[in-house]
């Protein structure tokens, strides 16, 4: 498809395990983001790639998580030692370069960790 | 530093009738604001933009908002509410400045369409 894709759209993991998640921009979109939405926090940001790049990686809740984007293209947002907190929608959006400035993101559907 | 509040947790309104989802938001200059749209099991889709071009924004499917500088408020409104509506809507600004790519999302406003 044309859109923002990501995988698993759902992941049960048991405490102390480590996931990943996989995001699979807009062909030619060179922006990349992560959010998270859980229940009470709302959306909150995550960090932000330019490339490959992360200008922006100052939501990251600790430094169990952690992301990458290889080729401009694939991001996977890692998350090491799951801690039942950790359970919420995770969400890609991709952009063109532009995306911060004209706030023109699109989104995929998001990943739905549990995490028990 | 750049915030949203929506104000209402929950609107609900009855197909035909006028939708108004409301928003205040904080900068400490002239923000970039939008609306966007979360429908159940869907990603989230942009609505409409404001970027100081003009204070009165449409967007898709009817819906409009006015920036007000004075109430610094970004009002969601749209005439006749359809059932296709009924969604969960979010007020976003731009946060920070200069390499950040951090858009400042509200807590959501719940619409509820009844037949």
């Amino acid at each position: 498809g044309a859109g923002v894709s990501q995988s698993p759209s759902n992941k049960v993991t048991e405490k102390g395990k480590d996931v990943e998640l996989r995001c699979d921009p807009i062909s030619g979109h060179t922006a990349l983001y992560w959010y998270r939405q859980s229940l009470g926090q709302g959306l909150e940001f995550l960090i932000y790639f330019q490339g490959n790049s992360a200008p922006d990686k100052s939501g990251l809740p600790s430094d169990r998580f952690s992301a990458e984007r290889t080729g401009g293209s694939v991001s996977t947002l890692t998350i090491q030692r799951t801690q039942q907190e950790d359970s919420a929608v995770y969400l890609c959006a991709s952009s063109l370069a532009d995306g911060i400035i004209t706030g023109e993101l699109f989104f995929g559907e998001g990943s739905r960790l549990t995490v028990l | 530093a750049q915030s949203v509040t929506q104000l209402d947790s929950h609107v609900s309104v009855s197909e035909g009738t006028p939708v108004l989802l409301r928003c205040n938001y904080s900068s400490s200059y002239s923000p970039s604001l939008f609306w966007y749209v979360q429908h159940p099991n869907k990603g989230l889709q942009l609505l409409l933009k404001y970027t100081s071009a003009a204070t009165l924004v449409k967007g898709i499917n009817g819906f409009e908002a006015e920036f007000k500088k004075s109430e610094t408020s970004f009002h969601l409104t749209k005439p006749s509410a359809h059932m296709s509506d009924a969604a969960e809507y979010f007020c976003v600004v731009i946060g920070g400045s200069g390499n950040t790519g951090k858009l400042i999302f509200g807590q959501g406003t719940t619409l509820q369409v009844k037949p």
